[in-house]
């Protein structure tokens, strides 16, 4: 089945600083969701992006499919984006999203 | 618009106890899943339904039961709970399959088994 992994596990950046998550995947897919699970546990969808670039305010994501791989760009961080980040594809068939493990990050005051 | 609304949000159950957790969503979704997550983990799939009165095995079924009698509506049920199924359970529909379609996610229900 295809598999999912993110980059880093974890991340520590003090407020106002930059990131950028990666997420790579082990076969072709045709969308990829990147999600954000806040400290309370609350999934919440940031974006559903099967190729190229979305922005939704600080925060911008990119796939390439080809290269089988996405990254989520978090600027100017605020306490708020703490949490764990993930990315998931479909399976094979359609029919459930295959996570990643999570990028866990703090953003410190 | 609730989106994907579940039900309870806390349970704490004894071995061998049973109970439902209710699932609703106000999308007119066909599909439904239930998902759940364990620590240090992503998400895996329990069962999923492509229409109401269908339900299929997702990832990880053993010890779970589902039912879709509505469209709106996905039961996932623990006959005899076990301390390994203590988890937090998260539903979530799409409007078809996954290939093409985003899945929008329910608050979670965290359940503990003693």
């Amino acid at each position: 089945g295809i598999q999912v992994e993110q980059s880093p596990p974890d991340l520590i950046l003090q407020e106002g600083a930059n990131s950028t998550l990666r997420c790579n995947f082990s076969d072709s897919v045709n969308n990829l969701q990147w999600f954000h699970q806040n400290p309370w546990g609350q999934l919440i969808n940031l974006f559903y992006i099967p190729s190229g670039t979305k922005q939704n305010g600080r925060l911008s994501a990119t796939t390439v499919a080809t290269e089988r791989y996405s990254l989520l760009y978090i600027s100017s961080s605020q306490t708020t984006d703490s949490g764990v980040y993930f990315c998931a594809v479909p399976n094979q068939a359609g029919t459930a999203l295959i996570f990643g493990k999570g990028t866990t990050l703090s953003v410190s005051s | 618009n609730a989106g994907v609304t579940q039900t309870p949000k806390f349970r704490v159950l004894k071995t061998g106890q049973s109970m439902t957790l209710l699932c609703a969503q106000d999308m007119n979704h066909e599909y439904m899943y239930w998902y759940r997550q364990d620590p240090g983990m992503g998400l895996r799939l329990i069962h999923y339904s492509v229409g109401e009165g269908t339900t299929a095995k997702g990832e990880v079924p053993d010890g779970y039961n589902v039912s879709r009698l509505k469209k709106q509506n996905f039961l996932l049920g623990l006959e005899s709970a076990a301390p390994s199924q203590t988890s937090v359970y998260f539903c979530a529909s799409s409007a078809d399959r996954g290939f093409y379609n985003e899945q929008f996610f329910g608050p979670g229900t965290r359940l503990t088994v003693l």
